[in-house]
C-alpha cells in the first residue's frame, strides 16, 4: 500500500543546516513534495521533485531524491528562528491525490 | 488572487448537529480536496473531486459527505456530528499537471 514515513521531531541551532528525511512506497509516484506548515495555518508547499531527477536546489532548499532506496530528503541551509514549522512530505498517487507523511516539526534553538 | 477561502475558520457543534464547511478556490483549479487534520495523524483524505460534477471518497469518508457546486466551489457536510470529528479541516486544490496542492487556511471544529 502506499505509505510515507517520516521522524516526528528535529531539533536545530540557529545558522545550522537541517536535514529532514521522508520514504515513501509508491514507485510510480511521478511527484514528491515538501510543505511547511505553520502554527494556525494551511500546509504551504515549499517545493517539489520530479521523480527523474535526483536533486533541485531552491535557494536555501535542497531536495535529494533517492529512487532506489525510496528515501527523499530536505536539506535547509543557514537555518533561521522563522523556518520552525512542521514539514510535510508527499508523494502524488493514481488520480492526482497525494499521501501525506505525519510531518516533521523542526524547532530552531537561537 | 485569494487562493483557497474557507468558511468559517472556528465551529462549535454540539453532538447531533449538522453543518457546511464551505471552500472555495480561484486558481481555475480543477481538483479539490478535503482533508481533516488530527494530532500525530498528519493529513487524512476524506473526499476529493477531480472535476466539476465528481467526487470520490477518500481515506475516512464515513460521516461526511460533499458537492462540487462548480469549478471554484467544493463544501462538506456533517449531517450529524460526533466528537470524533472534533477536528482542523483543510480544503485544497492542485495544479493540473503536477498535482501540487493549495491549501486555505483550516477550519477549527469542536463537537461537544
Amino acid at each position: 500500500g502506499e505509505d510515507v514515513e517520516q521522524s516526528l521531531f528535529l531539533s536545530v541551532r540557529e545558522g545550522d543546516s537541517s536535514v529532514i528525511n521522508c520514504t515513501y512506497t509508491d514507485s510510480s509516484s511521478t511527484y514528491l513534495y515538501w510543505y511547511k506548515q505553520e502554527p494556525g495555518a494551511g500546509l504551504q508547499l515549499l517545493t517539489y521533485i520530479f521523480s527523474n531527477m535526483d536533486m533541485k536546489q531552491d535557494q536555501r532548499l535542497t531536495v535529494l531524491l533517492n529512487k532506489k532506496d525510496k528515501h527523499l530528503s530536505l536539506r535547509i541551509a543557514d537555518t533561521q528562528t522563522g523556518d520552525s514549522a512542521i514539514y510535510f512530505c508527499a508523494e502524488n498517487t493514481n488520480a492526482g491525490k497525494s499521501t501525506f507523511g505525519d510531518g516533521t516539526t523542526l524547532t530552531v534553538k537561537p | 488572487n485569494a487562493g483557497v477561502t474557507q468558511t468559517p475558520k472556528f465551529q462549535v457543534l454540539k453532538t447531533g448537529q449538522s453543518m457546511t464547511l464551505q471552500c472555495a478556490q480561484d486558481m481555475n483549479h480543477n481538483s479539490m480536496y478535503w482533508y481533516r487534520q488530527d494530532p500525530g495523524m498528519g493529513l487524512r483524505l476524506i473526499y476529493y473531486s477531480a472535476s466539476e460534477g465528481t467526487t470520490d471518497k477518500g481515506e475516512v469518508p464515513n460521516g461526511y459527505n460533499v458537492s462540487r457546486l462548480n469549478k471554484r466551489e467544493f463544501s462538506l457536510r456533517l449531517e450529524s456530528a460526533a466528537p470524533s470529528q472534533t477536528s482542523v479541516y483543510f480544503c485544497a486544490s492542485s495544479v493540473q499537471g503536477t498535482d501540487e496542492q493549495y491549501f486555505g487556511p483550516g477550519t477549527r471544529l469542536t463537537v461537544t
